[in-house]
């Protein structure tokens, strides 16, 4: 079974500084995916930023990387120059490929921005 | 590309009272994801089709839940007798099958509150 582990479940951030979301993992599948979603007080899941199992290099997607250490099994999520509308709740979550790739996620990281 | 979209936003029944709610996919979309998340926490997953097949279903809370996508195209998921225990944020997502990213994309979700 798969587990998705978030350990940090609120973090202040100063506006326009650089925050790190942690994400550890377990599945012992070689062939998955990693992905962060955002969900704002209004409720939708907003898709952020995808890492492949297979892929060499760390995902980015604007201000939004991913630091992927596979030996480790963590995929943090950094995100640059924060600003206020980055405060949401932030989801890691894996699927497994060729499995239905339904997704399991953390328990989630409340992010809060100060201005 | 309307979306996805699901109705009604917010529910409110009646416990022992059954109710239904409607997702409605990108419509090139041939993967339609089933997820209840309760508050404070991630969202869970409960059913998945493709096309009209429902391909996973073993974790629907009770068999007091079900799930139909008749067309392949919209779908319903309705909770028969519902009790207190069923009151979440029910959120329905879409993904399109044969993309490397398999990022699903998730509707508003529909509100379920049981009196």
């Amino acid at each position: 079974a798969q587990k998705i582990t978030q350990t940090q479940p609120g973090m202040f951030v100063q506006e326009k500084e650089a925050v790190t979301l942690d994400c550890t993992y377990d599945t012992s599948d070689p062939s998955y995916g990693l992905f962060w979603y955002k969900q704002p007080s209004s409720g939708e899941m907003i898709f952020l930023i995808y890492q492949g199992s297979y892929d060499q290099q760390n995902a980015t997607e604007g201000r939004y990387s991913l630091n992927f250490q596979k030996a480790r099994k963590s995929a943090n999520l950094v995100i640059s120059a924060s600003q206020l509308g980055d405060s949401a709740m932030y989801f890691c979550a894996m699927s497994i490929h060729n499995a239905g790739n339904m997704l399991t996620f953390g328990g989630g990281t409340r992010l809060m921005v100060k201005p | 590309d309307t979306g996805v979209s699901q109705d009604p936003r917010h529910k409110i029944t009646k416990r022992g009272q059954n109710v239904t709610f409607r997702c409605d996919p990108i419509s090139e979309h041939n993967r339609l994801y089933w997820y209840r998340q309760t508050l404070g926490q991630g969202p869970e997953f409960l059913t998945y089709f493709q096309n009209e097949a429902q391909l996973e279903k073993s974790r629907l809370l009770s068999d007091r839940f079900s799930a139909e996508r008749p067309k392949g195209s919209f779908s319903t998921l309705e909770i028969q007798r519902t009790e207190q225990g069923d009151s979440a944020m029910y959120l329905c997502a879409s993904s399109l099958v044969g993309l490397v990213v398999h990022e699903q994309y998730f509707g508003p979700g529909t509100r379920l509150t049981v009196t």
